[in-house]
Formats: C-alpha cells, sequence, structure tokens
C-alpha cells in the first residue's frame, strides 16, 4: 500500500498565475482533506471532499476550489496566487473505523511563488 | 473546538523520557485529545488519542487526568530520531465532522546527544 501520494512534489510558480495539485489517498480511504503549511506554523484546514462533494470548508477564499473523482483523488485549484500562498499543501485521507477515523497525510506539495 | 495550549520548544538528551503538556481548558464532553508528530517536510503523523485515563501505544503513553482540562503526551526514552514538531489537538468523536483537524503551532522536539 503505497499510503497518500501527493504530486508534484515541488512547484514554483508565478503570482497571478494559477495551479492544480494532486492526491491520491490510501486504498480503501473515501474522504480526502486538504491542508495549507506556513512556515514556522501548524497546518490549516482548506477544505474535505467525500462522495465527489465538498463537506466541510475551512476559513479561505473561494480563489481555492478543489474536486474529488470517482476513484477518491482529488485536485486542490488555486487561482491568481499571491506571495501569501507559498506554503506546503497537505493532502489527508480518512476513513472511519469504528469510533475513530484511521486519517493519514500524505508528503505534501511545497509551493513557491514569485 | 477547545483552544490548545503547549509548550513552544522543549529540548531533551537521548535517552531520557520526554513529557509534553497541553491545556485544553475548554473541552467538551464529547472531544477527543489526538497527538500528532510532524518531522521536516513531511506530513503529519497520528502518534496518539485518548479520552479519558491513560492510553499506551508501542510509540507513546497519554495521560489524560479527570477534569481533562489538560493531557501528557509521554515519550519514553526519546532517540534522536523523535526530534520533530509535536502538535496537541481536540477533535470530535465520530460525527462527520471528526475528520477536520485544528492544529496550533505545536512543540518543537529537540532531542541531542
Amino acid at each position: 500500500d503505497a499510503g497518500v501520494t501527493q504530486s508534484p512534489t515541488h512547484l514554483i510558480k508565478t503570482r497571478g498565475q494559477q495551479v492544480t495539485l494532486r492526491c491520491s489517498p490510501k486504498s480503501g480511504h473515501d474522504t480526502v482533506s486538504w491542508y495549507q503549511q506556513a512556515l514556522g506554523q501548524g497546518p490549516q484546514f482548506i477544505f474535505q471532499y467525500y462522495e465527489e462533494e465538498e463537506r466541510q470548508r475551512g476559513n479561505f477564499p473561494d480563489r481555492f476550489s478543489g474536486h474529488q473523482f470517482p476513484n477518491y483523488s482529488s485536485e486542490l485549484n488555486v487561482n491568481a496566487l499571491l506571495l501569501g500562498d507559498s506554503a506546503l499543501y497537505l493532502c489527508a485521507s480518512s476513513l472511519r473505523v469504528g469510533e475513530y477515523y484511521e486519517q493519514y497525510f500524505g508528503p505534501g506539495t511545497r509551493l513557491t511563488v514569485t | 473546538l477547545a483552544k490548545t495550549t503547549q509548550p513552544i520548544s522543549m529540548d531533551s538528551y537521548e535517552g531520557q523520557e520526554v513529557n509534553i503538556t497541553c491545556s485544553h481548558n475548554n473541552i467538551a464532553t464529547n472531544d477527543y485529545i489526538t497527538w500528532y508528530q510532524q518531522f521536516p517536510s513531511q506530513g503529519p503523523r497520528f502518534i496518539i488519542q485518548g479520552y479519558k485515563t491513560k492510553v499506551t501505544n508501542e510509540v507513546a503513553s497519554l495521560f489524560i487526568p479527570a477534569d481533562r482540562k489538560s493531557s501528557t503526551l509521554s515519550l519514553p526514552r526519546v532517540s534522536l530520531s523523535d526530534t520533530a514538531v509535536y502538535y496537541c489537538l481536540v477533535t470530535k468523536d465520530h460525527t462527520g465532522t471528526a475528520s477536520k483537524l485544528t492544529f496550533g503551532t505545536g512543540t518543537r522536539l529537540q532531542v541531542t546527544l
């Protein structure tokens, strides 16, 4: 089992551009969440997808959007990039197991906006 | 969700036991306490979760007093590879919102020889 995988590993974009990040969840996991982690900070919840729909959303502008595919993989899209969008973007997949949620994070995509 | 407060950083020597305390004064009845570990340029990794008293697994122990307003993560005999950031989180139970995690800034543990 490959666990949660994310692509690309690193990405450099220019202000105003658009970016798409990809995530493949752990086998059997049906829920995908995205987090943004700025340098020296803890991860901040962006949104979560379940059954191809956005189920929860954090305090992020509409420039951040996502999609979940029938195979549970997911994409994070960010439009009109700002310098402040530079961060590590983490994908986490989860599955309810009894009373708990089994949740695993991927290694992240390091986005640099110049 | 209850806000958590934990030390910004801690230092330890290899082989020592490390205890990281987290306060969560406003924890709700159906909230759990969960700890994650994060190495540089990696995603957080689940360590342990508990509701009350003591929980132990192969990695750590979690002590939660009766009032549940604080918790202590105990790492026995740390090694250099335990150098990481440790996050204390308050999480919901098995409802649909349980998988949304709210991270603080964590505790940066530095282990040296």
